[in-house]
């Protein structure tokens, strides 16, 4: 069975820095594109990152670029979301999510930005 | 303002059908696969529909997916109250070279 796992999420303050993990099992985690995705209280999805395989290739939302690096690390078949620089708006569920078409994802973890 | 359009609501009553539109660009929709995705309150999104038309193993006939020019389309057929849900478009923009999602619809049944 697939399994995604985050963790990492917390109350932290505006300019803080977080990161966030995800544990992925049941699958071959080195064969598949992985994303971030997030969401705000009561908004909709809002895309913020993916990386490739290999962890060679990466793309950011605009929103995040800068401040927020997604990694991999395939031996452990974790993948990372280091975020710095948090902001108010920077709150919200972070899911990571499996493949191009995003076929499984997490059950997320919260980040709150406030003092 | 997200760059995939969805109407915000849909509505139909059991048994029914509803469809709910996804309109992007040539970037997006119009050279890419889009996705379809299910979400309840308080829970994880879901896979729906991928590369189109396609429906991953365990999604039931009632949902449907298809796509012409820049626009997408997700079907849905014998409405169910447990198909109250908010529903996701998403696909691949190749200029911004990033995912987008649509805004989300929100099904009433």
């Amino acid at each position: 069975e697939v399994q995604l796992v985050e963790s990492g999420g917390d109350l932290v303050q505006p300019g803080g820095s977080l990161r966030l993990s995800c544990v992925a099992s049941g699958f071959s985690f080195s064969n598949y594109w992985m994303h971030w995705v997030r969401q705000a209280p009561g908004k909709g999805l809002v895309w913020v990152s993916r990386i490739n395989t290999e962890g060679t290739s990466t793309s950011y939302a605009d929103s995040v670029k800068g401040r927020f690096t997604i990694s991999r690390d395939n031996a452990k078949n974790t993948l990372y979301l280091q975020m710095n620089s948090l902001r108010a708006e920077d709150t919200a569920v972070y899911y990571c999510a499996r493949g191009k078409d995003q076929s499984h994802w997490g059950q997320g973890t919260l980040v709150t930005v406030s003092s | 303002q997200s760059v995939l359009t969805q109407p915000p609501s849909v509505s139909a009553a059991p048994g029914q059908k509803v469809t709910i539109s996804c309109s992007g660009s040539s970037s997006n929709i119009g050279n890419n696969y889009v996705s379809w995705y299910q979400q309840f309150p308080g829970t994880a999104p879901k896979l729906l529909i991928y590369e189109n038309y396609e429906r991953p193993s365990g999604i039931p006939d009632r949902f449907s997916g298809s796509k012409s020019g820049t626009s997408a389309t997700l079907g849905i057929t014998g409405l169910q109250t447990g198909d109250e849900a908010d529903y996701y478009c998403g696909a691949w923009d190749t200029s911004l070279r990033l995912w987008v999602f649509g805004g989300g619809t929100k099904l009433t049944v």
